[in-house]
């Protein structure tokens, strides 16, 4: 029971430098997330996924894209990669039903831009 | 807006104490509350989901409440061990797909 997988765990940049960050995930979630986690300023949402072949943005969206073109994928690129965009990267997923089913998180790829 | 408050932010205590932790979200117009676990350098574990027509959840040493009316939510941790130490984040779910993360609890459980 894999849940949420994320590759790769690590990475590192150089300033400009393009990347694609895969999240899958095996539970037939229809619901996928992409947070971005800094010291004091918690997780915040990058862009979100209500089903496949859809996006839409979160909170922090900018220097960001993202595809959904298979229901069990959510790729995160990064188009010209900078130092701000340095961070741990979580992907997340949940079931259709909002009130009985929590989010399923993936452990994390841990990007450095320098 | 929903603002989810977590108190105390550290907590040191001997093994096998037992211990609660505090959530407070000011809008009780909840979907439900989930408990996670992030140990450091690593993801969010999910401890307990309390959809918001319940009022407790339990899974073996951990017990979890909810208090709509009153905008709280505790983690019971009974029998603490050292295996517990890490930061506890209750989240809530709102409007847009938007979660609410808590400010989150450190525990250390010292052996």
């Amino acid at each position: 029971n894999a849940g949420v997988t994320q590759t790769p765990k690590f990475r590192v940049l150089k300033t400009g430098q393009s990347m694609t960050l895969l999240c899958a995930q095996d539970m037939n979630h229809e619901y996928m997330y992409w947070y971005r986690q800094d010291p004091g300023m918690g997780l915040r949402l990058i862009h979100y996924s209500v089903g496949e072949g859809t996006t839409a943005k979160g909170e922090v969206p900018d220097g960001y894209n993202v595809s959904r073109l298979k229901k069990q994928n959510f790729l995160l690129g990064l188009e010209s990669a900078a130092p701000s965009q340095t961070s741990v990267y979580f992907c997340a997923s949940r079931a259709r039903d909002r009130g009985r089913y929590g989010y399923t998180f993936g452990s994390g790829t841990r990007l450095t831009v320098v | 807006k929903q603002e989810v408050t977590q108190i105390p932010a550290a907590l040191s205590v001997p093994e096998g104490e037992n211990l609660v932790l505090n959530c407070s979200f000011t809008d009780s117009a909840i979907y439900n509350l989930q408990w996670f676990r992030q140990d450091p350098g690593k993801g969010l574990t999910s401890l307990l989901l309390i959809q918001s027509s319940q009022r407790e959840q339990t899974s073996g040493r951990l017990n979890a409440s909810l208090d709509k009316s009153s905008g709280r939510s505790t983690l019971y941790i009974a029998a603490s061990q050292p295996g517990d130490s890490a930061t506890y984040l209750c989240a809530v779910p709102g409007g847009y797909q938007k979660v609410t993360f808590g400010t989150g609890t450190k525990l250390q459980v010292i052996p």
